[in-house]
């Protein structure tokens, strides 16, 4: 499985803002990049996820590098409660579709 | 709102006893769950593949006579911790595989107490 590295933790103030870098190096073809973030104490909740192209909904931004080898999620207007733990994960047909999760990146998003 | 239920969101139990644990995709069809554990502190931990009409896949290292899972519709798995003693104390997290959108989404969790 391809593996993703990211930063442990990130502040942003409250209103700016946020980017959040994760690397995967050794992602392949046909892997998406899908982001997950966990609230204390919650499942994950589903951000975005991408193959090649850039995404943007209503809740963030993902933008990949044409090699595919890193990726930004960009929460546009952090706000307290964006304060998580932020997965980025790799994962495709080739591995049945499971989520191997990291260790993630901590936000805390300060007033 | 949630696509995915669990249920109970807490449970405390006595030792020796055991334990299930429902998972449902409430507006789509999944052939395909997963149940994860998280330990405090740490990240989630997948511990099997739930497949409808057949046996689970369970990740190496996790007992399969332990941790029972049942997947008998497309919206509905269970995991059944049997015997359940005070180091199986854990946040326990489903989620459910929407193909047609390429979407896994997560349960809420269930976090269980063994005394």
């Amino acid at each position: 499985d391809a593996k993703t590295t990211q930063p442990p933790s990130m502040d942003c103030a409250e209103g700016r803002a946020a980017n959040l870098p994760c690397n995967h190096s050794t992602i392949s073809g046909n892997e998406y990049v899908y982001w997950y973030r966990q609230i204390h104490s919650q499942g994950p909740q589903y951000i975005i996820h991408g193959l090649k192209n850039n995404e943007t909904n209503e809740m963030a931004s993902l933008i990949i590098t044409e090699d595919r080898k890193s990726s930004t999620l960009i929460l546009p207007h952090a706000t307290l409660r964006d304060t998580a733990v932020y997965y980025c994960i790799v994962s495709g047909s080739s591995n049945t579709g499971k989520l191997i999760f990291g260790q993630g990146t901590t936000l805390q998003v300060k007033p | 709102g949630a696509v995915v239920s669990q249920h109970p969101s807490r449970v405390i139990c006595k030792s020796g006893t055991s334990v299930k644990i429902e998972c449902r995709s409430l507006d789509f069809q999944a052939t395909t769950m997963f149940w994860y554990r998280q330990f405090p502190k740490q990240s989630l931990m997948l511990m099997a593949t739930s497949n409808e009409g057949s046996k689970a896949t369970y990740e190496q290292g996790v007992e399969k006579d332990k941790f029972l899972i049942n997947h008998a519709s497309l919206t509905l798995s269970t995991l059944t911790v049997t015997s359940a003693h005070p180091e199986d104390s854990s946040f326990y997290i489903c989620s459910a595989d929407r193909v047609d959108k390429n979407i896994q989404y997560f349960g809420a969790g269930t976090r269980l107490s063994v005394l």
